[in-house]
């Protein structure tokens, strides 16, 4: 089993609408949760950070974590084209300065 | 967020040369690190910098393929040596300001082998 899984995707969406991206981890000792996003040719830029059961919202975005189901997700409200890109799940393995572990992504386009 | 600058950008490479790449962040990070994007596939991480000492390397990566130095708080370079069109990937610097923070990354460097 990957440590770390998303739905490769793609994952297409219409401009408005709510997009959804899941991920699920192997390690139960994981303390820490990140959404990267990363655009065609850049490099990855952090959009939510979660470490505790429920949920986390900011602006349009909302992380959700549930380590029982060792799951994580992230929820884009009134998805614009600008969210179009991959998203990365990326999984703490303890806590502290301990090296992240990615997923392969999950690639959005949202249509106009 | 601390700013992040890595050098080169990009750069096309002959075979069988070396390339070092440079991280240099504007203020005192306490944790530097080393990952490889190949093609189409996710981050990958090479090792942690350690400032001051030998770097901390991942399964499947060895000191004398990246050689990694960090002589202080704010900097780090990345050797890929003796280089094949395998290398050929995208190389990313990554840097955490204070433990349990989330790591940000450079703007990465593109290196192509031919």
């Amino acid at each position: 089993q990957k440590e770390v899984e998303q739905n490769s995707g793609p994952l297409s969406v219409p401009e408005g609408a709510i997009a959804s991206l899941n991920c699920t981890y192997s390690d139960r000792v994981s303390q820490s949760f990140f959404w990267y996003r990363q655009y065609s040719g850049k490099s990855p830029e952090l959009i939510m950070s979660i470490y505790s059961n429920g949920d986390k919202e900011d602006g349009r975005f909302t992380a959700q974590l549930n380590k029982a189901s060792q799951y994580v997700s992230l929820l884009i409200r009134d998805s614009q084209p600008s969210d179009s890109a991959t998203y990365l799940c990326a999984v703490n393995r303890q806590g502290g300065s301990e090296k992240l572990v990615f997923g392969k992504g999950t690639k959005l386009t949202v249509n106009p | 967020s601390a700013v992040i600058s890595q050098k080169p950008s990009r750069d096309i490479c002959q075979r069988g040369t070396s390339l070092t790449i440079q991280c240099q962040v504007d203020s005192q990070v306490t944790m530097m690190f080393w990952y490889r994007q190949q093609p189409g596939q996710s981050l990958t991480l090479i090792a942690t910098a350690n400032q001051g000492s030998e770097a901390t390397y991942e399964s499947g990566f060895v000191i004398d393929k990246f050689p990694i130095s960090r002589p202080n708080l704010t900097f780090s370079t990345l050797t890929v040596s003796n280089m094949s069109p395998e290398d050929s990937s995208i190389y990313l610097c990554s840097v955490e300001t204070q433990g349990d923070q989330p790591q940000h990354f450079g703007d990465g460097t593109r290196l192509s082998i031919l």
